[in-house]
Order: structure tokens, then C-alpha cells, then sequence
């Protein structure tokens, strides 16, 4: 299994309040990926990035932001949580970026919002 | 806008019985064609992928996948199912002038026993 972590694995948070959710991989992979994943939409892609502190929007980054600042570790953050971001997000991770790669992902963080 | 299609939300078949799980996709291009598996509170897996040569392509626990250009589909098929089979299942296209990979909504087959 690809080393792909996710912390938390569950939140629970309120409206307004801010969350960061944290990725990080000992494969040394150069992309990494932030989705959501909502019933009848399968994965929707958030932010990805293409190597540390280069970043780019996803088709559904409004109310999102990401850094990378270390190969390892990529978040994600909900400058003020809403209800519509209530999800389960997943990180994954690809070599190279290649739409033929293979994509690893991580367990997964059930996001609640109040 | 390149888009995937599973047609079929929910599917539920008997064990041992046989199974399809439809995916089409939309473009004028050359793709590549994935099939994830995510069994229940776990990640997305790799199943099969299609890049070029056979069409027919072969992934683990049995599962094959024929990708056909001329109706733009990648079905999946398993002859016979098992209860660990129950899971989520995710069409995924690729192609060479689109950097980002896209997402079926998914397929949720219940292997009944």
C-alpha cells in the first residue's frame, strides 16, 4: 500500500469556524491531490499540486485554500466552514501528473459541518 | 467538457451470479480508462486501467474491462461475484490534452448472498 496518511480521519466543526486537514506520504511523489467525494458526484477534484508551494484550482476550489510547504505534506484548509462542505475528502497522489498514472489514495476524512 | 457516465447507481446481484458495471465516456480524443475500487470506509484502489493496445484488460480479483472506441464505453465485468465484492465502484477518464483525471459519479454494487 502507497504510504498515504490523513489527519483527522473525522471532524466535527461548526459553521464559520475554520478546519485544516492534513496529507502527508513517504512515497516522495511529486503531485498531490485534494478531492471531495458526495453521493451522485463521485470525486470532484479541490486543489492539486505539481511539486512544493506550486499549486492549482480544481473545478470546485471556491472555499478552499492549500499550501505545500514540504514534498510530504499537503493541506487543505476551509477558511470558514459551511454546511455545503460537509463531505468526505480524499487525498491521492501521483508520480508525475501523467492522466495515465495511477493514483494513490489516502483513507479518507469525514468532514462535518454544524 | 469531457464528462463520464455510469448509469446504473446501485446495483445488486447475487452471489456467484455474473456482473456489468457500465461506464461511458465523451470525447473526440484518445483517453485512458480506469476503473477504482473503494470498499466501505477505505480509499479509492486501482482496479484496471486501459492505455493502449488490447482492448480487453484484465485487473485483480478477477475483474476484466473491454474498452470499445467506436461506443465510447469501458464496461467492467466479473463472471462470478463474491460478498467481498460489495463496494463502490468508480469509472475514471484520462486523456493527453487534459492534465486532470475525472471521475464517474460511481456504481455501488451489494453482492447479496
Amino acid at each position: 500500500d502507497a504510504g498515504i496518511t490523513q489527519s483527522p480521519r473525522h471532524k466535527v466543526t461548526e459553521t464559520g469556524t475554520p478546519v485544516t486537514l492534513r496529507c502527508h506520504q513517504t512515497e516522495n511523489h511529486r503531485y498531490m491531490y485534494w478531492y471531495r467525494q458526495d453521493p451522485g458526484h463521485g470525486l470532484r477534484l479541490i486543489h492539486y499540486s505539481y511539486g512544493v508551494k506550486d499549486t492549482d484550482k480544481g473545478e470546485v476550489s471556491d472555499g478552499y485554500s492549500v499550501s505545500r510547504s514540504k514534498t510530504e505534506d499537503f493541506l487543505l484548509t476551509l477558511e470558514s466552514a459551511t454546511s455545503s462542505q460537509t463531505s468526505v475528502y480524499f487525498c491521492a497522489i501521483s508520480e508525475s501528473g501523467q492522466p495515465q498514472e495511477t493514483q494513490y489514495f489516502g483513507p479518507g476524512t469525514r468532514l462535518l459541518v454544524l | 467538457a469531457q464528462s463520464v457516465t455510469q448509469l446504473d447507481s446501485q446495483v445488486p446481484v447475487f452471489e456467484e451470479a455474473p456482473v456489468e458495471l457500465r461506464c461511458n465516456y465523451s470525447s473526440s480524443v484518445s483517453v485512458y480508462l480506469f476503473w477504482y475500487v473503494q470498499y466501505p470506509n477505505q480509499g479509492l484502489q486501482l482496479l484496471l486501467k486501459y492505455l493502449s493496445g488490447s482492448t480487453l484488460v484484465k485487473g485483480i480479483n478477477g475483474f476484466e474491462a473491454e474498452f470499445n472506441k467506436s461506443q465510447t464505453s469501458f464496461h467492467l465485468r466479473k463472471p462470478s461475484v463474491h460478498i467481498s465484492d460489495t463496494a463502490e465502484y468508480f469509472c475514471a477518464v484520462g486523456k493527453t490534452s487534459y492534465d486532470k483525471v475525472i471521475f464517474g459519479p460511481g456504481t455501488s454494487l451489494s453482492v447479496i448472498p
